[in-house]
């Protein structure tokens, strides 16, 4: 009963790294999503993804690439990190496509980039 | 511009006192709007709103939304410390959900 899983749960990195945060999801949905969290600033969305194969920017895409390896897993990754990228990542899914009810979230990512 | 806003951004109360926690929008292609409760780490959906004046209920929480002047409220009655956590409000857009900041509630004993 794992619901949606991330990987790495925190990580440090220096201006420059790059590094991939991992979601898995095993409730078959089909669209999954990336949301980054920061204070005051509510959760904005990175990119998502409504089906295998396909995925969209979304409010906040730039610095991050995206790729949906099948239906359970959506990663995210930071190819030269930068301090603004430092925020809390939450993967999440939902059944149907983008905009049609509840999402479900993963436990978080805490990512410093010093 | 699509935003989404919730006040008040912060409250402390007491317990046993009720809050109402306010989120307005204004989006394009609405479809329908969502609470959810954050506490330590990943937000947990409370309620889907889609038709004005239609109140959701789960014991002490309640929410309803108007259409109309584009706005929900969520109402917690006789708070408990373990209702403290950030209640974010979402509206779900073609393609996409849109976020409000969160409002913190803090309840004390």
């Amino acid at each position: 009963n794992a619901g949606v899983t991330q990987t790495p749960k925190f990580q440090v990195l220096k201006t420059g790294q790059s590094m991939t945060l991992q979601c898995a999801q095993d409730m078959n949905h089909n669209s999954m999503y990336w949301y980054r969290q920061d204070p005051g600033m509510g959760l904005r969305l990175i990119y998502y993804s409504a089906s295998e194969g396909t995925t969209d920017k979304g409010e906040v895409p730039n610095g991050y690439n995206v790729s949906r390896l099948n239906k359970r897993e959506f990663s995210l990754r930071l190819e030269s990190a930068a301090p603004s990228q430092t925020s809390v990542y939450f993967c999440a899914s939902s059944v149907d496509t983008p905009g049609t009810g509840e999402l479900f979230f993963g436990e978080g990512s805490r990512l410093t980039v010093l | 511009e699509d935003k989404v806003v919730q006040s008040p951004l912060s409250l402390v109360v007491h317990e046993g006192d009720t809050v109402t926690l306010n989120c307005s929008y204004e989006v394009t292609n609405f479809r329908s709007l969502l609470w959810y409760k954050q506490e330590k780490k990943a937000p947990t959906f409370l309620f889907m709103l889609t038709s004005s004046g239609i109140e959701k209920k789960s014991g002490r929480l309640s929410s309803i939304l108007d259409k109309k002047e584009l706005f929900s409220i969520l109402n917690i009655t006789a708070t408990q410390t373990g209702d403290s956590a950030i209640y974010l409000c979402a509206v779900e857009r073609n393609n996409d959900m849109r976020f409000g900041a969160g409002t913190r509630l803090t309840v004390k004993p």
